[in-house]
């Protein structure tokens, strides 16, 4: 059974700052992963999508990496804005094309 | 990417109506699922909506409880039925949209169950 773990579930940070956070998933037979952003009573924006033969992706200030072997992803944002305050959700797609979610962890960036 | 919309946005609901939300995509898409997001929760699969055949619901959801319908492949609805305060939650939309398989969600209806 695939389990997506986040860490930490809450992190804030001065403005300016980089900052990591963590994802874990317990079976490493994913199609790929993909990180979202979800504003407070708001749908899901897809952020960054990593193939699972893929190491990284970049967009912008965000990066992801994608270790498949030991069950881990990172998304890293540089020099942190307070509109980069919200929740961010790790999602792995499992190779029978089920989803599953982690808890998220919530961001704030303090000004 | 694709473009979902869904209705209502927000509803607030006596015990044991029902409510039929509605998503729409502005490109035929193959796979599409609704998601609930209770308070303070992530997101839980419902179930898949199979274009011209039954939904495939996960463990713990039924048809009964929540009938799906999708008559072609840009529109789904989802209908949360007898419903009870703990149906209270926000309910996504989304779809697989390319061959890279990147998903893509709706900006959900907030329902609220009194």
């Amino acid at each position: 059974k695939q389990e997506v773990t986040q860490i930490p579930a809450a992190l804030s940070v001065p403005e300016g700052e980089n900052l990591v956070l963590n994802c874990s998933f317990t079976d490493s037979a994913i199609y790929n992963l993909q990180w979202f952003r979800q504003d407070p009573g708001k749908g899901l924006t897809s952020l960054l999508l990593i193939q699972s033969s893929q190491r990284e992706q970049t967009s912008g200030r965000l990066n992801a990496s994608l270790d498949k072997s030991s069950g881990r992803s990172t998304l890293y944002i540089a020099a942190s804005q307070p509109g980069d305050s919200a929740t961010y959700l790790c999602a792995v797609r499992r190779r029978d094309d089920k989803i599953i979610f982690g808890k998220g962890t919530r961001l704030h960036i303090l000004p | 990417s694709a473009v979902i919309s869904q209705k209502p946005s927000r509803d607030i609901c006596q015990r044991g109506t029902s409510l039929t939300i509605q998503c729409q995509v502005d490109s035929q898409v193959t796979m599409m699922f609704w998601y609930r997001q209770q308070p303070g929760q992530s997101l839980t699969l419902i179930a898949t909506a199979n274009q011209g055949s039954e939904a495939t619901y996960e463990s713990g959801f039924v048809i009964d409880k929540f009938p799906i319908s999708r008559p072609n492949l840009t529109f789904s609805t989802l209908t949360v039925s007898n419903m009870s305060p703990e149906d209270s939650s926000i309910y996504l939309c989304s779809v697989v949209w390319d061959r890279r398989g990147e998903q893509f969600f709706g900006p959900g209806t907030r329902l609220t169950v009194l």
